[in-house]
């Protein structure tokens, strides 16, 4: 498996605290991806980053903020989570944009 | 942005059959086309990537198809196994000029029955 590591793996949290997903990658590689995964919806591009301190949004990033600051570390931010957010979250990372995308393990995020 | 479609959303099949999966895509600027498989509770795994300059790729049994006219891609499996159910997602990415991004398609939820 490629070396991609999520933290935390499972969290419980409450409506309007902020709450930082955390994905690791060992593979040096360009892009990095945060995925959310909800029933009906298949995997939505949240944010996405080229390279350190590149990013950009997606098509859900409403309420999300995410930064990388090194190659190797992508965060991803609810700056005040919803119940709406409750979700599975992936990470995934690239070399480029045609070659293979490796997922994390995935976090699952419940906002109760 | 990108937009793609999958169908159909479920499909179930028996042992040894067939199953064809189908996606469409928007955005003409897309170049590489990746199927993933996710199982109950695991990460997606890719099975099988196409890119604009081929039309068709196999592996054993598994194949993909590109019309770049018509804007459609299938996953095609053959023989299929128990072990094939699973999540099957198709996804379109743009390249890097225009910014990457790998939009995904809705899945299809394939069950194959012994």
């Amino acid at each position: 498996d490629a070396g991609i590591t999520q933290s935390p793996r499972h969290k419980v949290t409450e409506t309007g605290t902020p709450v930082t997903l955390r994905c690791h990658q060992t593979e040096n590689h360009r892009y990095m991806y945060w995925y959310r995964q909800d029933p009906g919806h298949g995997l939505r591009l949240i944010h996405y980053s080229y390279g350190v301190k590149d990013t950009d949004k997606g098509e859900v990033s409403d309420g999300y903020s995410v930064s990388r600051s090194k190659t190797e570390d992508f965060l991803l931010t609810l700056e005040s989570a919803t119940s709406s957010q409750t979700s599975v979250y992936f990470c995934a990372i690239s070399d480029s944009t045609n070659t293979e995308a490796f997922f994390g393990q995935g976090t699952r995020l419940t906002v109760v | 942005g990108e937009n793609v479609e999958q169908h159909p959303s479920t499909l179930s099949v028996q042992e040894g059959d067939s199953a064809v999966i189908k996606c469409t895509y928007s955005d003409s600027a897309s170049n590489y086309f990746p199927w993933y498989k996710q199982e109950l509770g695991k990460r997606p795994q890719l099975i099988i990537d196409i890119r604009s300059n081929v039309g068709e790729k196999k592996d054993q049994r598994i194949a993909v198809t590109l019309n770049k006219t018509a804007k459609h891609f299938s996953l095609h499996i053959t023989e299929t196994q128990p072990e094939d159910s699973a999540v099957y997602f198709c996804a379109a990415n743009r390249g890097e000029t225009s910014g990457s991004r790998l939009t995904f398609g809705e899945g299809t939820q394939l069950t194959v029955n012994p």
